[in-house]
């Protein structure tokens, strides 16, 4: 079955731009993550959905960053006005209980490089 | 606070050697899950492993075994005759149950190990 996928896989955008980034989760996954992996570390955590519900918005940097997920499935970030520190790999995750037991799957990732 | 540490930063082996790649935690909690997940050059994150706090019981799937020791508040990963294909950064996570496993469970990872499997 499909996993979960991001688009775009790339984006270069000038300071100063807005940008949206979409995720689309497995299917049926009630829970779905953002992070953001800068180069050289580990991924951390941005925010968390349940189904169309944001439960958890503690990791968003700034007021610049905003996440929705209206339907319960497709979610997309968006970051205003973007600055150099946003360059990043952004990554959606999509798991299919509410346990956190369970694992989280992750998509390909979106590499936005913000000039 | 919850923490993970992944002490090394890279390292680099001839194929066919065993490595093992060293993950320590700090967690308040006395119920909560380790994961590790192996990020190819590609990218995606690819689960490797989950415990649960309360199993100790090490674990072996093929070539790759993971042993966990509470009271070290380690969980170190180690791949047996490495391969080439092993090479990617392997990162280590935590979360938190919370009570009655009601915890959203977002991952605190480590910063990875990069691992380099030379032929």
């Amino acid at each position: 079955g499909a996993g979960v996928s991001q688009s775009p896989r790339y984006k270069v955008a000038k300071r100063g731009q807005d940008v949206a980034l979409r995720c689309d989760p497995i299917s049926g996954h009630v829970s779905l993550f953002w992070y953001q992996q800068a180069l050289g570390q580990g991924p951390e955590f941005l925010t968390y959905f349940q189904n169309e519900a944001q439960l958890d918005k503690s990791g968003l940097p700034s007021d610049r960053f905003f996440a929705e997920r209206p339907e319960g499935s497709v979610s997309t970030l968006k970051i205003q006005r973007t600055q150099q520190e946003d360059s990043a790999v952004y990554l959606c995750a999509s798991r299919g209980e509410r346990s956190s037991y369970n694992e989280q799957f992750f998509g390909p990732g979106t590499r936005l490089t913000v000039l | 606070a919850q923490k993970v540490t992944q002490a090394q930063t890279e390292i680099s082996v001839v194929e066919k050697e065993d490595v093992t790649l060293d993950c320590v935690y700090e967690t308040r909690d006395t119920t909560y899950y380790l994961f590790w997940y192996k990020q190819p050059p590609s990218g995606e994150l690819v689960f490797l492993i989950r415990r649960n706090s309360f199993d100790e019981q090490n674990e072996i799937s093929g070539r790759y075994s993971w042993n966990f020791q509470k009271s070290t508040s380690s969980f170190n990963f180690t791949i047996t005759a490495s391969q080439v294909v092993d090479s990617a950064v392997y990162f280590c996570a935590l979360s938190e149950a919370g009570n009655y496993g009601g915890s959203q469970g977002n991952l605190i990872f480590g910063k990875g190990t990069k691992l380099s499997v030379k032929p």
